[in-house]
Formats: C-alpha cells, sequence, structure tokens
C-alpha cells in the first residue's frame, strides 16, 4: 500500500481536459513539494512537474500541477494519444525521513 | 548530454548478493545526490535510497535497511548499491536517478532488471 494514494486508472478522449489526485498526509504533500512523473513501460520516468507547478524545458503547458493541503493534482488538457502513460505523484515524507510515491495512475486516451 | 546507465542486474538466488552500478556522464557527478528506486513487476514505483554529494548523508527506506547499501565513487563518477539477503520480492527494475538539491528527481538511467528466483 503506498503512502500516496492515486487513482488506478484514468481516461479521456482526444482534446479533453483530466485530472489525477494524489492524497497524503501533513508530513508529505502537506510540508513538501509534489513532483509529477510519467513512465512509459521500458522507458525512464519522465519529469513533469517540480516545486510549485514548474515545468522542465519540453514540457508543454498542457500539463500543470496543483496543490492543496495534503492533497494534489495533475492537470492535462488537449488530451493527446501520445499522453497515455503510467503517472506518479511523489514527495518527501518528513516522519519516514524518505521519499514516497503515489501507486500510480494508468491514463487511457480513448 | 546527462546519461545515467545502470548496470550489474541479472538472476540470483534467495538469500544471494548483488551489486548494481550507476556510471554517470555529462554533468559535474559530484555536485548532486543521487537515488535508487525500483519498480517491480505490475507495481508501481519505489524510492529505495539516497545519498548525498559527498556521502555524507544517507538515507533508506525501511524495507531495506540493513540489507542495501548505498556509495559512491566521485572520481569514477559512479553509484551503486550493494544488496545482501536478496528475497522474491526485491524482483524489480532498479533505476539510478539525479536529484536537483533535496527537489526532485531530473535525470532517470533506464533500469536494470535484477530478477530474485531460485
Amino acid at each position: 500500500q503506498s503512502v500516496l494514494t492515486q487513482p488506478p486508472s484514468a481516461s479521456g478522449t482526444p482534446g479533453q481536459r483530466v485530472t489525477i489526485s494524489c492524497s497524503g498526509s501533513s508530513s508529505n504533500i502537506g510540508s513538501n513539494t509534489v513532483n509529477w512523473y510519467q513512465h512509459l513501460p521500458g522507458r525512464a520516468p519522465k519529469l513533469l512537474i517540480y516545486s510549485k507547478n514548474q515545468r522542465p524545458s519540453g514540457v508543454p503547458d498542457r500539463f500543470s500541477g496543483s496543490k492543496s493541503g495534503t492533497s494534489a493534482s495533475l492537470a492535462i488538457s488537449g488530451l493527446q494519444s501520445e499522453d497515455e502513460a503510467d503517472y506518479y505523484c511523489t514527495a518527501w515524507d518528513d516522519s519516514l525521513n524518505g521519499r514516497v510515491f503515489g501507486g500510480g495512475t494508468k491514463l487511457t486516451v480513448l | 548530454e546527462v546519461q545515467l546507465v545502470e548496470s550489474g542486474g541479472g538472476l540470483v538466488q534467495p538469500g544471494g548478493s548483488l551489486r548494481l552500478s550507476c556510471a554517470a556522464s555529462g554533468f559535474t557527478f559530484s555536485y548532486y545526490s543521487m537515488n535508487w528506486v525500483r519498480q517491480a513487476p505490475g507495481k508501481g514505483l519505489e524510492w529505495i535510497s539516497y545519498i548525498s554529494s559527498s556521502s555524507s548523508v544517507i538515507y533508506y527506506a525501511d524495507f531495506v535497511k540493513g540489507r542495501f547499501t548505498i556509495s559512491r565513487d566521485n572520481a569514477k563518477n559512479s553509484l551503486y548499491l550493494q544488496m545482501n539477503s536478496l528475497r522474491d520480492e526485491d524482483t524489480a527494475v532498479y533505476y539510478c536517478a539525479r536529484i536537483v538539491g533535496v527537489s526532485h528527481f531530473d535525470y532517470w538511467g533506464q533500469g536494470t532488471l535484477v530478477t530474485v528466483s531460485s
């Protein structure tokens, strides 16, 4: 069981906006920044969002992140077929003295 | 270009040991802290360990404490993970990842597969 809770699956049609939630606690999301990664099978995970909704160079602005209290979310607008992947949230946990991940959300583009 | 290349994975029997390596290039390795993360078959990403740039600060996930040891050799631009007392549930793809400050992993390797089975 992951420390951060994500829905196991999400879906949308091309052009739609989808959001993926990530729920934690005061010791992780509540007190530290949340990062989001995209992971395709057989590939290295790719950083999408870090710090306060920052995107690395090359990540389109269709991807955005937000945080409120002990929850965070990733929004993907203008959904494209290449967005079909697994998405993970992660944060440092002050109580565990370690980094924790969500269980991952498999996004399907219908 | 930043590159992280893991090696050392393979098939090992339960109770056995394995040493993973991560060769870094394209950046000043000694400036960055590093991590190991794994993904078991059909499961999500799982953080294993963190080591600071000078090796002065090290953290482990509870499930590997006492069994795995992280280390680095800045002169060789290399990160290591010594894994002892391996269990079936340690079967996974193991990734090394560079961390920016204490914030986020910005570069990952392609991973190396470790299979623990008799």
